[in-house]
């Protein structure tokens, strides 16, 4: 069975840095491309950025490019999201997701950010 | 970037059919693949893929859920609608980046 866990969410101020993890298993990690996408309270759901299956490319929306970075460890089948100059309009729900022809296949079930001072 | 535009809501009996739209800005097609996906949420859980690539049915969806479009174009029908479908729908576009409609509830009449 195919499980994504997050972690690594909380309350943190503005400014503030915060780094999530997303512990993968039941597929063979390293074979696939892998995705954040968030979720703003109330909202709607918010691709975040993508890492190819050996890291080598990773893309970003606008609005995180230079603050996030999206990384992975093949050898411990964990993905990452590094977030730095976090802003309030970052609070968010965050899944890591694993894309299968284009639509993600599978989601974890969220880890909450909120940046608030 | 490519806008997906959804209705905000559609109210239907259940047993009755269900159509939800989603419209781009552009096309999501490429060559044979149309490189929309649509997903399913219901509050406090994560989303869940229901078609993918327009018209596969994902693993283990219901044979009530289908999806139909190509260009810009894109639907979702459910067939007859149950109790459980009701959610949030979204639909999401590959073609260039990622990005999500802003989803349909899905309500009772």
């Amino acid at each position: 069975e195919v499980q994504l866990v997050e972690s690594g969410g909380g309350l943190v101020q503005p400014g503030r840095s915060l780094k999530l993890s997303c512990a993968a298993s039941g597929f063979t990690f390293s074979n696939y491309d892998m995705a954040w996408v968030r979720q703003a309270p109330t909202k709607g759901l918010e691709w975040v950025a993508s890492i190819s299956t050996g890291g080598g490319n990773t893309y970003y929306r606008d609005s995180v490019k230079g603050r996030f970075t999206i990384s992975r460890d093949n050898a411990k089948s964990t993905l990452y999201l590094q977030m730095d100059s976090l802003r309030s309009e970052d609070t968010a729900t965050y899944y890591c997701a694993s894309p299968h022809y284009g639509g993600f296949a599978y989601w974890g079930q969220g880890t909450l950010v909120t940046v608030s001072s | 970037d490519i806008v997906l535009t959804q209705s905000p809501a559609l109210a239907v009996s259940l047993g009755q059919r269900a159509t939800i739209s989603c419209r781009a800005s552009q096309s999501v097609s490429i060559s044979r693949y149309n490189l929309m996906h649509w997903y399913q949420q219901k509050p406090g859980q994560q989303p869940k893929l229901l078609i993918y690539r327009a018209s596969n049915l994902a693993s283990g969806i219901p044979a009530r859920f289908s999806g139909s479009g190509s260009g810009t174009d894109f639907t979702l029908t459910i067939n007859p609608v149950q109790a459980d479908d009701i959610a949030t729908y979204y639909c999401q576009q590959s073609r260039e980046s990622n990005t999500f409609g802003a989803g349909t509830k899905l309500e009772l009449k």
